[in-house]
């Protein structure tokens, strides 16, 4: 079965510090993984997906995350936070043509 | 990125109603769109896939008749909450596929909370 294992359900960094929020998956084969961010009330806006063409992706916002096939991860980055970065963030993992499977998701706080 | 609306953005309704949400994928077409629902707290859940032209796909434990949907055109699909009650208070997120193959990815609508009462 394919499920996602996001770590840490609350990370809190202050201004200006790196980001970092986890994200594992189960598959036997590399499959197409995603980042979606959530703002209050809103539904989810994406930040970057792998497909396998590049090891690391960029996204929006200055987010960028690492595909290690050898950890199955795919943890998000952002070496400076800012205030406008507090928000819930999902990863997801595509596998077939309609599944996307969500981690549980992990809130970001972002101290002044 | 593509842009997927929903409406209404929340709802409030008396148990045993009806609701109907409607998402609409406003700069590209969607042959396919996809029913979430999220719990407060918690992660989404797909409910089903929706197809253009043809009947939706349900998730397991989720009952079709009573989350009735209609994928009536490329840019738009509708989710009937039928007879509503408190349990089905929600927040309700639909997608729309873009793409194929490699290049595939959902976009995501705003949701829509429903509180029935």
């Amino acid at each position: 079965a394919q499920s996602v294992t996001q770590l840490g359900s609350h990370v809190s960094v202050s201004e200006g510090a790196l980001v970092l929020l986890r994200c594992n998956y189960s598959s036997s084969v590399p499959p197409y993984l995603f980042w979606y961010v959530q703002y209050p009330n809103q539904g989810l806006q994406l930040l970057l997906k792998y497909t396998s063409a590049a090891t690391l992706v960029k996204g929006i916002n200055g987010f960028e995350a690492e595909f290690k096939k050898s950890e199955t991860s795919f943890h998000l980055t952002k070496p400076s936070a800012h205030m406008s970065d507090a928000a819930e963030y999902f990863c997801a993992v595509r596998r077939g043509i309609n599944k996307f499977y969500f981690g549980s998701g992990t809130k970001l706080n972002v101290k002044p | 990125g593509a842009v997927v609306s929903q409406h209404p953005s929340w709802v409030i309704c008396k148990s045993g109603t009806s609701v109907k949400i409607e998402c609409r994928s406003l700069d590209f077409q969607a042959t396919t769109m996809f029913w979430y629902r999220q719990f407060p707290k918690q992660s989404l859940m797909l409910m089903a896939t929706s197809n253009e032209g043809s009947k939706a796909t349900y998730e397991q434990g989720v009952e079709k008749d009573k989350f009735l949907i209609n994928h009536a055109s490329l840019t738009l699909s509708t989710l009937t909450v039928t007879s509503a009650h408190p349990e089905d208070s929600s927040f309700y997120i639909c997608s729309a596929r873009e793409g194929t193959g490699s290049g595939e990815t959902q976009y995501f609508g705003p949701g829509t909370r429903l509180l029935v009462l």
